[in-house]
């Protein structure tokens, strides 16, 4: 059984580009969140995505986006990258409704801007 | 006032010794509890759920929660060397299933041979 599987693992971009991360559920599971984790610090709610729609949304600009396909993979988005936006990028998935709802994570996108 | 409060540490602990982690949260709708395991330069890994005031037992890991004083903890016995991780508390707040995590800091344990 598949876990939760992103990619890429590690990414270099440069101030003002634009970057696109993966993410692929785990099996049975159709909610994918991404979180944003910055060194020393716990992860930090961006967005949620269920049914293809994002569900609900954390404290970060518009210039994080996101999208989910049919097959429950989902994608996030990020434009006009600041240095800021260097962080270990997380997606979760989990099972929306059901006795089983705990959240997996997947091993991570590593994401340097220079 | 932050959500979800932890100490950073690090919590030094000797190998066999009990690790004692505390965790306060603001949000009194917080309904489900999880403490996730994470590695250095890894991603956070499950390790206990809790759902009910009390405590919860899975092998060498007990979580407490109490509600009423916005708190839940994590007891980790017999500690070894491979227990040396930060530990993030994650209360959610389930006005629908599903909904998003809010993780404290986390507390670093190193577990000294």
């Amino acid at each position: 059984d598949a876990g939760v599987t992103q990619s890429p693992t590690h990414l270099i971009k440069t101030r003002g580009q634009q970057v696109t991360l993966r993410c692929s559920p785990k099996s049975g599971h159709d909610t994918v969140s991404w979180y944003q984790q910055a060194l020393g610090q716990g992860p930090q709610f961006i967005f949620q995505y269920y049914e293809e729609e994002e569900r609900q949304r954390g404290n970060f600009p518009d210039r994080f986006s996101g999208h989910q396909f049919p097959n429950y993979s989902s994608e996030l988005n990020v434009n006009a990258l600041l240095l800021g936006d260097s962080a270990l990028y997380l997606c979760a998935s989990s099972l929306r409704w059901g006795g089983n709802t705990e959240a997996f994570f997947g091993q991570g996108t590593r994401l340097t801007v220079v | 006032q932050k959500e979800v409060e932890q100490n950073s540490g690090p919590l030094s602990v000797p190998e066999g010794a009990i690790a004692s982690l505390n965790c306060t949260y603001s949000d009194r709708g917080s309904q489900s509890f999880f403490w996730y395991r994470q590695y250095s330069g890894k991603s956070p890994e499950l390790i206990m759920s809790i759902y009910s005031n009390g405590d919860k037992e899975d092998g060498r890991f007990t979580a407490q929660l109490n509600k009423a004083s916005q708190y839940v903890s994590l007891l980790i016995r017999d500690s070894q060397p491979s227990d040396s991780a930060t530990y993030l508390c994650a209360p959610r707040y389930d006005k629908a299933a599903g909904n998003k995590l809010t993780f404290g800091g986390g507390t670093r344990v190193l577990v000294k041979p």
